[in-house]
């Protein structure tokens, strides 16, 4: 069993369409997360929910907005895709009871690239 | 503020080589530490953890441990293989809001 899915894996697309990403967890996990990493391989937070409400909300253009429609779904929708947004995209989650152990669980990853 | 620094790659090594990524932290209290490995097109996977000063994470013939006198969690590993080419991420995180914060990452290339 996927423990965090994404879909699509691949996606190809003009500047300024609008596309979405979604991220499926089956851990029973009650935080999820949005990740871009670029080309350098750096990993930048996006966006944290938990218990499907907006917890971290990054530095992040307004033309990127999540939805959680609950605690097993995060997904990424992206209007007016521009160039600087190709990148991968990675969804995780998390356990967030405050213990010490809550590692993220990560995806296998969005590879979104605008043309 | 909370950050990781790593040390910049790209790291080549041949087969059967020592490896140490260096990794140290800032942190306004005691966040747990962790060492995540990034396979060619994969996302990021576990590799191991420590929680509190002194502690040794293990895996997969990797070691790091948690150094909070020279805030520092260097991962190490004694004979590296092919099959370890990947990129090494240092992270800290706090159990509270969760919020992790990754280092900027480590290729790691192994030569035959």
């Amino acid at each position: 069993d996927t423990a965090v899915s994404q879909t699509p894996k691949y996606l190809v697309t003009q500047m300024g369409n609008d596309k979405s990403i979604k991220c499926e967890q089956n851990l029973g996990h009650d935080t999820m997360y949005w990740y871009k990493q670029d080309s350098k391989k750096f990993l930048k937070i996006m966006f944290s929910y938990n218990n499907k409400e907006l917890i971290i909300n990054e530095t992040v253009p307004n033309r990127f907005s999540p939805k959680s429609p609950d605690k097993a779904h995060l997904n990424l929708h992206i209007n007016s895709l521009e160039l600087g947004d190709s990148a991968v995209y990675f969804c995780a989650s998390s356990r967030s009871s405050g213990g010490r152990y809550n590692e993220q669980f990560f995806g296998p990853g969005t590879r979104l690239t605008v043309l | 503020g909370n950050s990781v620094t790593q040390m910049e790659g790209p790291v080549t090594l041949s087969e059967e080589a020592f490896l140490t990524i260096n990794c140290t932290y800032t942190a306004t209290g005691y966040p747990s530490l962790f060492w995540y490995v990034q396979y060619p097109g994969e996302g990021l996977q576990l590799l191991l953890k420590a929680t509190k000063a002194d502690d040794k994470g293990s895996n997969k013939g990797f070691e790091a441990t948690y150094r909070k006198e020279t805030t520092s969690f260097h991962l190490e590993k004694g004979s590296v293989q092919v099959s370890d080419s990947a990129v090494y991420f240092c992270a800290l995180s706090f159990g509270t809001g969760n919020q992790f914060y990754f280092g900027t990452g480590t290729s790691l290339t192994v030569i035959p």
